[in-house]
C-alpha cells in the first residue's frame, strides 16, 4: 500500500510568519514530488514540484526533499491570509504511468 | 483560457441514472487523468490515458465506470447506475508527457446522487 501522510491540521500562523507543511511517503521508489494548493470548493492548483534532494525555491515558497528520510516539506515565507487553504502533497512513483498518490492535505489558516 | 476545462461543473442525478462528464485537456498535453475527491480526502486516482490509449485503471474504478479518449483529445467519464456513494468531485488533469509529470487540474465536476 503506497501511502502519503500529512497532518490534517489546521496549522495556524500569524500573517508574516513562516508556515511549515510536512509530508512523508512510504514508497522508496517515489521519484517526483508535488505540492498543490486547494481553496475550499475549488480544484487543486500546482504550486511546486521537486525531483531531487535539497531545496527548491520559487518566490515565497520553498520545497525541501529528503529521499533518505522519505520526507518532503513546503515552507511559505511571509504568510498572507490569502495563503489560507488546504495544501496537498502528491507523490509519483516512476512506474511509467505517472499517476499521483495524494495525501489528505493540511489546512493552513493565516490570521491577519 | 488554455487550461483544462470540464463540463458540466455540477450534476445532480437520481440514484440509478447514468451520467457522463467531459474533460478537455491543455491542447499540447498527451496525458490525461481522472481523479475522484470526497470531502476531507485528497484526490484518488481513477484512470489514465496517454493519447487515446487507456494505460491504467484503479481498483476504485468499478464496472459501472467507463472512460474514453477517442481521438487523444477530450475524454469522457461515464458512470452507469449511479449510487449515493458516487457523490464526489470528479477531477480531470493533464500533463505534457515524457519526463514531465506535472499535472494541471480542471475545475472539476461536482456530482450529487440523490
Amino acid at each position: 500500500q503506497k501511502e502519503v501522510e500529512q497532518n490534517s491540521g489546521p496549522l495556524s500562523v500569524p500573517e508574516g510568519a513562516i508556515a511549515s507543511l510536512n509530508c512523508t511517503y512510504s514508497d522508496r521508489g517515489s521519484q517526483s514530488f508535488f505540492w498543490y494548493r486547494q481553496y475550499s470548493g475549488k480544484s487543486p492548483e500546482l504550486i511546486m514540484s521537486i525531483y531531487s534532494n535539497g531545496d527548491k525555491e520559487d518566490g515565497r515558497f520553498t520545497a525541501q526533499l529528503n529521499k533518505a528520510s522519505q520526507y518532503v516539506s513546503l515552507l511559505i515565507r511571509d504568510s498572507q491570509p490569502s495563503d489560507s487553504a488546504t495544501y496537498l502533497c502528491a507523490v509519483n512513483i516512476d512506474s511509467g504511468y505517472s499517476t499521483l498518490t495524494f495525501g489528505k492535505g493540511t489546512m493552513l489558516l493565516v490570521s491577519p | 483560457d488554455t487550461g483544462v476545462s470540464q463540463d458540466p461543473r455540477h450534476k445532480i442525478t437520481k440514484r440509478g441514472q447514468n451520467v457522463t462528464f467531459r474533460c478537455d485537456p491543455i491542447s499540447e498535453h498527451n496525458r490525461l487523468y481522472w481523479y475522484r475527491q470526497t470531502l476531507g480526502q485528497g484526490p484518488e486516482f481513477l484512470t489514465y490515458f496517454q493519447n487515446e490509449a487507456q494505460l491504467e485503471k484503479s481498483r476504485l474504478l468499478s464496472d459501472r465506470f467507463s472512460a474514453e479518449r477517442p481521438k487523444g483529445s477530450f475524454s469522457t467519464l461515464e458512470i452507469q447506475r449511479t449510487e449515493q456513494g458516487d457523490s464526489a468531485m470528479y477531477l480531470c488533469a493533464s500533463s505534457l508527457g515524457g519526463s514531465n509529470y506535472e499535472q494541471y487540474f480542471g475545475p472539476g465536476t461536482r456530482l450529487t446522487v440523490t
